[in-house]
């Protein structure tokens, strides 16, 4: 059973466009987290969200939380090559167990 | 100031063989995981360890994988004995104690098991 499903799964876009990439589910999460991981590497955490509504930036991203809990939203303004990444969301549950997401892949062409 | 260290980076070995994966956390972080990652099923949760101590091996496949944590500095996970749909990604992470919503990852062990 996935508990975090991510859409797209895919995504290739050309430097400068503006992309948005979905996290969903039907379990209400108590935090959630987006990483990303390059090539060869280990995910790195970009940002924490605990609140419902919640709305952060980390310069050209932004990473909002549903009022529900139950899904986020992490877009990204004038996407650049070194975007390029997987995108993993993940969180724990008010169950106390913890999920990563499905991942989206995304590929910024120069 | 060293991140989580993970030994081998690349491991191959056939159908039937004892393998261990090895993994240093971060000095002072109190809580590890283990986490296996594949094309197919993405990044999933093998077993994680609250000061050193095994708090959830739901994950663990079956009885072939076994994880141990001897001291605050060094945990291993081992597949006796292995098999091809064992091949993936094996990543160690560590944080403080319960702050799993902030962990720091090493650079994975990449298994083939032919």
């Amino acid at each position: 059973t996935q508990l975090l499903e991510q859409s797209p799964q895919f995504l290739s876009i050309q430097e400068g466009e503006n992309l948005t990439v979905y996290c969903n589910s039907s379990s209400v999460f108590s935090s959630l987290q987006w990483y990303r991981q390059e090539p060869g590497e280990g995910p790195v955490l970009l940002v924490t969200v605990v609140t419902g509504g919640e709305v952060k930036k980390l310069k050209r991203l932004t990473f909002q939380f549903g009022d529900a809990r139950k899904d986020s939203s992490l877009h990204i303004t004038a996407a650049q090559p070194g975007d390029t990444g997987l995108y993993l969301c993940a969180g724990e549950n008010t169950g106390n167990q913890f999920y990563f997401g499905t991942g989206t892949s995304l590929t910024v062409i120069p | 100031d060293a991140g989580v260290i993970q030994s081998p980076r690349h491991e191959v070995t056939e159908m039937g063989q004892e393998v261990t994966l090895r993994c240093k956390p971060i000095s002072g972080h109190n809580s590890l995981f283990w986490y296996r990652q594949t094309m197919m099923r993405g990044l999933e949760l093998l077993i994680y360890f609250n000061n050193n101590v095994p708090i959830d091996d739901s994950g663990m496949p079956e009885d072939r994988f076994s994880a141990k944590m001897p001291n605050a500095s060094f945990s291993t996970l081992k597949i006796q004995p292995s098999e091809p749909r064992d091949s993936a990604v094996y990543f160690c992470a560590s944080t403080v104690l319960s702050r799993r919503d902030t962990q720091y990852f090493g650079p994975g062990t990449r298994l083939t098991v032919l």
